[in-house]
């Protein structure tokens, strides 16, 4: 089955503690970024990257790091988790890019709390 | 990003009424999507709208792309239960989505 995938789906951490949450796709695509939604906001993009070894940033990417080492796996890194990176996080991907109008599949998200 | 403002925010609806929500953006945009999130779901693909003035449907659903491709809307007929969620327009621009806040519909049976 095409999808996106994602782990973990709920995080409970706390501040200064680094967590990473992988994304991964099965479907070849070249294009994956991450978004995190928070009320009344909609989804704001953090990181996108074009390809493996391309990666750039998107709208909030402060205290964030990517990786795309492999095409199909686009991890995100909290160095230093603070509570304001409390949020829903999604995982998305295509098969171009944004850009081109391509539909973005999400992943189903994941839940992280900062105490 | 781009900035795209969607009113309104909420939409209350008696099942069987039509709706319709709206994109705005100061800009002129390149294309527009649109997505359907369900309540404890994920971001869905409906439609992308390129050209002035285009016109998608889909069953109940009608999508509209404005002559100077700065605004877009979304027109549910006889809303369904089914039709629960919040709906998002994205522009995008290069490699670049940006994604309005949403407009979340509630259904009254």
């Amino acid at each position: 089955e095409a999808q996106v995938t994602q782990n973990p789906r709920y995080l409970i951490t706390v501040t200064g503690k680094k967590l990473t949450v992988t994304c991964s796709q099965n479907m070849n695509h070249e294009y994956m970024s991450w978004y995190r939604q928070d009320p009344g906001l909609g989804l704001r993009q953090i990181y996108y990257s074009m390809n493996v070894e391309v990666t750039d940033k998107g709208d909030v990417p402060e205290g964030y790091k990517v990786s795309r080492k492999e095409k199909r796996n686009f991890p995100l890194i909290l160095e230093s988790p603070s509570p304001n990176q409390t949020s829903l996080y999604f995982c998305a991907s295509s098969l171009l890019g944004a850009g081109g109008g391509d539909e973005q599949f999400f992943g189903p998200g994941t839940r992280l709390t900062v105490l | 990003g781009q900035q795209v403002m969607q009113i309104p925010q909420y939409q209350h609806v008696q099942e069987g009424e039509d709706f319709t929500t709206y994109c705005n953006s100061s800009t002129t945009l390149s294309n527009i999507q649109w997505y359907k999130q369900r309540p404890g779901g994920h971001p869905v693909f409906l439609i992308q709208l390129v050209k002035s003035g285009e016109v998608k449907k889909q069953k109940r659903l009608t999508f509209q792309f404005g002559e100077a491709k700065k605004n877009s809307s979304l027109h549910i007929t006889a809303t369904q239960t089914t039709d629960v969620g919040t709906y998002f327009c994205a522009p995008s621009n290069d490699y670049k989505l940006s994604f309005g806040a949403g407009t979340t519909v509630t259904v009254r049976a």
